[in-house]
């Protein structure tokens, strides 16, 4: 099974709701991560958590927030976004920092 | 760095050829790298991966080639079909002791019957 899973696929919301993405994988990888990709552009890293423990934060602003429950989800927390942040939000996992981060189908996420 | 691109470079060819992407990493630190498939609609697919120990690796119709001195990754695609159409995303890793992946601007591959 190398498969990480991500729900929902699409999501709209309002720049007032909280909604959160979600993230799983049962390859037994330690090491999780959110990017964000805008329309034609490379993902970009958002979070890193290395053993359920947030390792890495690239400046992301605090609307975003991510949670490790355990060591197979991973959840990334939204509230008041704004029409800038639709993207989609893609969930990867690895076995260690120098082994292929194996990515999951993404959320297409929509702010209105 | 390399990931930030107003425009999407387009390689076309025909099915059967052999095809060449080309990245320019930026971290001449990175020592780790790989390349992503990425179709539309769907999360980057795995390809092949290279540490910088390495100048060369192959997998099954792919190969990869790495030059440190130039900081330059090349993906070699052997006989192109209609389904390797996609963009493909080189990546390297500037993170140490954790990954954090930088990836390229990318390359959309046009393969035509």
């Amino acid at each position: 099974d190398t498969e990480v899973t991500q729900t929902p696929k699409h999501l709209v919301m309002g720049m007032t709701n909280k909604k959160s993405l979600k993230c799983e994988q049962h390859m037994g990888h330690r090491a999780m991560y959110w990017y964000k990709q805008k329309a034609k552009k490379p993902p970009e890293l958002m979070f890193v958590y290395s053993y359920e423990k947030l390792s890495i934060n690239e400046s992301v602003p605090s609307r975003f927030s991510p949670e490790c429950p355990n060591s197979s989800l991973l959840n990334l927390h939204l509230h008041a976004l704004q029409p800038e942040d639709s993207a989609l939000y893609l969930c990867a996992s690895s076995r260690q920092a120098n082994t292929e981060a194996f990515f999951g189908q993404g959320t297409r996420l929509t702010v209105v | 760095g390399e990931n930030v691109g107003l425009h999407l470079p387009t390689l076309s060819v025909q099915e059967g050829d052999n095809s060449i992407i080309n990245c320019a990493y930026s971290n001449s630190a990175s020592d780790y790298f790989i390349w992503y498939k990425q179709e539309s609609g769907k999360g980057p697919q795995f390809i092949i991966d290279i540490r910088s120990n390495m100048d060369k690796r192959q997998g099954q119709r792919v190969t990869v080639l790495l030059n440190k001195t130039v900081k330059h990754l090349s993906l070699q695609i052997a006989a192109t079909q209609p389904g390797d159409s996609a963009v493909y995303f080189c990546a390297e890793n500037t993170g140490t002791g954790f990954q954090k992946l930088v990836f390229g601007t990318g390359t959309r591959l046009l393969v035509s019957p």
